[in-house]
């Protein structure tokens, strides 16, 4: 089964410096897809960013960007230029097309804190 | 506007009450999901239904029973409610089950209080 780890319960980040979010992966499927969610207090899940694995190229929107390391299933999100609202927990997530049901596999997510 | 609408966000009950959370979507799409967010956060499926059809049934006790009436709806009932069951459960939806384009949006999630 695929699993989904994020080793950094909780995350500082100075407003205007870059921060990365680490995400690891267990899978033996080579075709699949890896997203990013922002949860706020509002407790909306929001879509940061997706990756496509076939593809090589990092995905990136606006400041956010990836860093795809597919051989070592390492996902990260980093964000550049960081703001108060980026104050967040961040949820990298897993899956796999067209089986399983399309479900998202979570991790357990990251507290982003956004000092000013 | 809202594309993901869930009723009623806050939801504090009786422990054995009978219970519904209703989401609806206007985005078109084929397939809905429920999600459970426990207190640490952590977010696990439950249900996945594709043109009002069950696709995935996580092992999820039977007190707990989906029903999607047309493509826009899945409604949460639960039965013989227990104190285990408070969470926050996320509705979400997706243009089809796993497509290469396909994202899944989410609703504001209803927070279910078990006393």
């Amino acid at each position: 089964a695929q699993t989904v780890t994020q080793s950094q319960p909780e995350m500082s980040v100075q407003e205007a410096e870059t921060v990365t979010l680490s995400c690891t992966y267990d899978t033996s499927e080579s075709d699949y897809y890896l997203f990013w969610y922002k949860q706020p207090p509002s407790r909306q899940m929001i879509l940061v960013i997706r990756q496509e694995a076939y593809k090589q190229q990092n995905a990136t929107e606006n400041r956010f960007s990836v860093n795809f390391q597919k051989a070592a299933k390492s996902f990260s999100l980093k964000i550049s230029d960081s703001q108060l609202g980026d104050a967040a927990m961040y949820f990298c997530a897993y899956r796999r097309p067209y089986n399983q049901g399309g479900k998202l596999i979570f991790g357990q997510g990251t507290e982003l804190s956004v000092k000013p | 506007d809202t594309a993901v609408s869930q009723t009623p966000k806050y939801l504090v009950t009786q422990m054995g009450n009978d219970k519904s959370i209703k989401c609806e979507q206007n985005l078109g799409h084929d397939t809905m999901y429920w999600y459970k967010q426990d207190s640490k956060k952590f977010l696990k499926i439950m249900f996945s239904y594709n043109n009002k059809e069950l696709i995935i049934n996580e092992t999820v006790p039977n007190r707990f029973s989906p029903k999607s009436p047309d493509k826009a709806h899945l409604n949460l009932h639960i039965n013989s409610l227990e104190l285990g069951d408070s969470a926050v459960y996320f509705c979400a939806s997706s243009q089809d089950w796993g497509g290469s384009t396909d994202t899944q949006y989410f609703g504001p999630g209803t927070r279910l209080t078990v006393l």
